[in-house]
């Protein structure tokens, strides 16, 4: 089975900072990729989608990059709203399975 | 309202057994490849299985042979047996619809269920 890795496993950056976080296959998925925030004692949302689509209602900010093995999250400009933990996951065929998570803080 | 809620969770001595259900309203979970997956207490999101449209699934090593995940399109619903239950099964159990092969992501999630294992 492909296995799924981020990094870094937790940040603290600053409002208005550029945030960075790197999620990669253990093989090859094409773009089938999506990434989710889960804030603090809530529900997983669905934030990007096929690699790089922003779903609905996504505020702009965020952005994903990447295909292949090597991935890429980026959050333009740290709001304190965005707190919260990330995962990607695989999707191209089962076990669709998750990154074990990038903790976001605010400083 | 398009919305997924589960149902069934609840404490349960190790070697029991529990059956989840997860309700689907305002789409056909016959239409969409249907999932769970769970969270361990201040884990990460593990996926656990699928059934697909057609009436396939797939298991996560974690779990094969120990749940059945299976749907009833008269009710709308898709359901979790889980038998022969551990300690780490203990967490909440989400249902999360996906939409077919090419957009197979999870874009509608239900609240969860907490299951906990424990005697």
């Amino acid at each position: 089975d492909i296995q799924m890795t981020q990094s870094p496993s937790s940040l603290s950056a600053s409002v208005g900072d550029r945030v960075t976080i790197t999620c990669r296959a253990s093989q090859g998925i094409g773009n089938f990729l999506a990434w989710y925030q889960q804030k603090p004692g809530r529900v997983p949302q669905l934030l990007i989608y096929g690699a790089s689509t922003l779903q609905s209602g996504v505020p702009s900010r965020f952005s994903g990059s990447g295909s292949g093995t090597d991935f890429t999250l980026t959050i333009s400009s740290l709001q304190p709203e965005d707190v919260a933990t990330f995962y990607c996951q695989k999707y191209n065929s089962a076990p669709f399975t998750f990154g074990p998570g990038t903790k976001v803080d605010v400083k | 309202e398009v919305q997924l809620v589960e149902s069934g969770g609840g404490l349960i001595q190790p070697g029991g057994s529990l059956k989840l259900s997860c309700a689907a309203s305002g789409f056909s979970v016959s239409r969409n490849y249907m999932n769970w997956v769970r969270q361990a207490p201040g884990k990460g999101l593990e996926w656990v299985s699928v059934f697909y449209t057609g009436g396939s699934t797939y298991y996560a090593d974690s779990v094969k042979g120990r749940f059945t995940i299976s749907r009833d399109d008269s009710k709308n619903t898709l359901y979790l047996q889980m038998d022969s239950l551990r300690a780490d099964d203990t967490a909440v159990y989400y249902c999360a619809r996906g939409i077919d092969f090419w957009s197979a992501y999870f874009d509608l999630w239900g609240r969860g269920t907490l299951v906990t294992v424990s005697s």
